[in-house]
């Protein structure tokens, strides 16, 4: 049973499409994320969900949209996406703050053409 | 400059050797530190979480913090081929909710 099972695995598309990516936790976690990791590896937060409710929204361009359907479920929309977003965008959940470590998703590879 | 900094590296080492792994902080108000482990092509796992100073041992791998010096380590004792990835120090604040990463050190074990 896959913990954070994130969808799809890769995906190219051509400058200024639209594109989500979901994300699905079954451990019964509360938090929820979105990481972007660069061609460096270098893993940035981009949103914070608590129960449903966004807590961090990491000064990330506003054609990115997530949503929290539920506590289980963490979604990202990009609008017109652009070369610079190519990456690969990881999901995460936590207990609470995270204290204890986050589990995080098999990533998204994200190219865009 | 990044309020995590971490070697690159890349890091060889032969099979058998004990491994260490750095990373500073410029943030004095980290109070939870981890080490994720990151094999090519798959999600970051974690290998530690350690709260405030100190030092934790799991097998083959123990976490060192020196919040003195905003330093922290992982050591890996006899090292595996299997052990070869990239590893990734993390930290948190005691405000929770944010997870700030080092830029990760790459490691090879060989044969």
């Amino acid at each position: 049973d896959t913990a954070v099972s994130q969808t799809p695995k890769y995906l190219v598309t051509q400058m200024g499409n639209d594109k989500s990516i979901k994300c699905e936790q079954n451990l019964g976690h509360d938090t929820m994320y979105w990481y972007k990791q660069d061609s460096k590896k270098f893993l940035k937060i981009m949103f914070s969900y608590n129960n449903k409710e966004l807590i961090i929204n990491e000064t990330v361009p506003n054609r990115f949209s997530p949503k929290s359907p539920d506590k289980a479920h963490l979604n990202l929309h990009i609008n017109s996406l652009e070369l610079g977003d190519s990456a690969v965008y990881f999901c995460a959940s936590s207990k609470g703050q995270g204290y204890y470590g986050y589990t995080f998703g098999s990533g998204t590879r994200l190219t865009v053409v | 400059q990044k309020e995590v900094e971490q070697d690159p590296g890349p890091l060889s080492v032969p099979e058998g050797a004990i491994v260490s792994l750095n990373c500073t902080y410029s943030n004095s108000a980290f109070q939870y530190f981890m080490w994720y482990r990151q094999y090519s092509r798959k999600g970051p796992e974690l290998l530690m979480y350690t709260y405030s100073s100190g030092n934790k041992e799991d097998g083959r791998f123990t976490a060192q913090v020196d919040k003195s010096s905003k330093y922290i380590s992982l050591f890996i004792r006899d090292s595996q081929p299997s052990d070869s990835a990239t590893y990734l120090c993390a930290m948190m604040t005691g405000g929770g909710n944010k997870l700030t990463f080092g830029t990760g050190t790459q490691l090879k074990v060989e044969l």
